[in-house]
């Protein structure tokens, strides 16, 4: 079944050490985008891909760094600059195009850290 | 730049009623569209429903309708017969469709809760 795929679900994390979260769709969709979600707030963006080898910052990107080398996969290296990093992160694509848009989302990576 | 407003951390409904998630937002951009999430305690993010800013017709997708009122610059997501599954966190977003598939912003959410 196509659909995007985040792992891990569930991550701990020391301070001060970088973890990487996965995001790979096999929607064939152009776009790819990561969000932030923190208890009682909205989905805040971090960094978006339109394309392969490019990708532009959202609002929150201090302290993360994304690559997208492949189509379907845009990982989220959260760094050891990120001061806050405890969160739930949600990975998401659509295709571009001038239809609605709508995005569609993985089911998410909670990352805790100790 | 783009702003939504949900002015409803939580609502209540009971079981079969109607109800009205509230939903304002802000943008210069002439062409835009908005766009209906739920949040179950799961996590995943389901899409609900869309409306273009030049569509004549309000939309609908099942138990779901948005009330769109451009003058006042609202689109109210209004779910009918509501059911206990309906229990989640729902999130108003936009786009502004000039700017090609730029991210989506999003609210804060409004948790609803449905009682027997």
């Amino acid at each position: 079944d196509g659909g995007i795929t985040q792992s891990p679900k569930y991550l701990f994390r020391k301070e001060g050490q970088n973890v990487t979260l996965s995001c790979e769709q096999n929607l064939n969709h152009d776009a790819m985008y990561w969000y932030r979600q923190d208890p009682g707030q909205g989905l805040r963006l971090i960094y978006y891909s339109q394309i392969v080898n490019d990708f532009q910052k959202g609002d929150i990107a201090e302290g993360y760094s994304v690559s997208r080398e492949k189509k379907e996969s845009f990982p989220l290296t959260v760094t050891s600059a990120q001061k806050n990093p405890t969160a739930f992160y949600l990975c998401a694509s659509t295709i571009v195009s001038t239809g609605s848009g709508e995005l569609f989302f993985g089911e998410g990576s909670r990352l805790t850290v100790l | 730049a783009q702003k939504i407003t949900q002015t409803q951390p939580g609502m209540f409904v009971q079981e079969k009623e109607a109800v009205t998630l509230d939903c304002t937002y802000d943008t210069s951009d002439p062409s835009y569209g908005l766009f209906w999430y739920k949040q179950p305690s799961s996590g995943e993010m389901i899409f609900l429903i869309y409306q273009g800013s030049y569509d004549q017709q309000n939309a609908t997708e099942g138990r779901y309708s948005l009330n769109f009122q451009k003058a006042r610059k609202s689109a109210n997501l209004v779910i009918s017969a509501s059911q206990l599954g309906d229990s989640a966190m729902y999130f108003c977003a936009m786009r502004g469709r000039n700017s090609g598939n730029t991210p989506l912003v999003f609210g804060k959410g409004t948790r609803l809760s449905v009682i027997a």
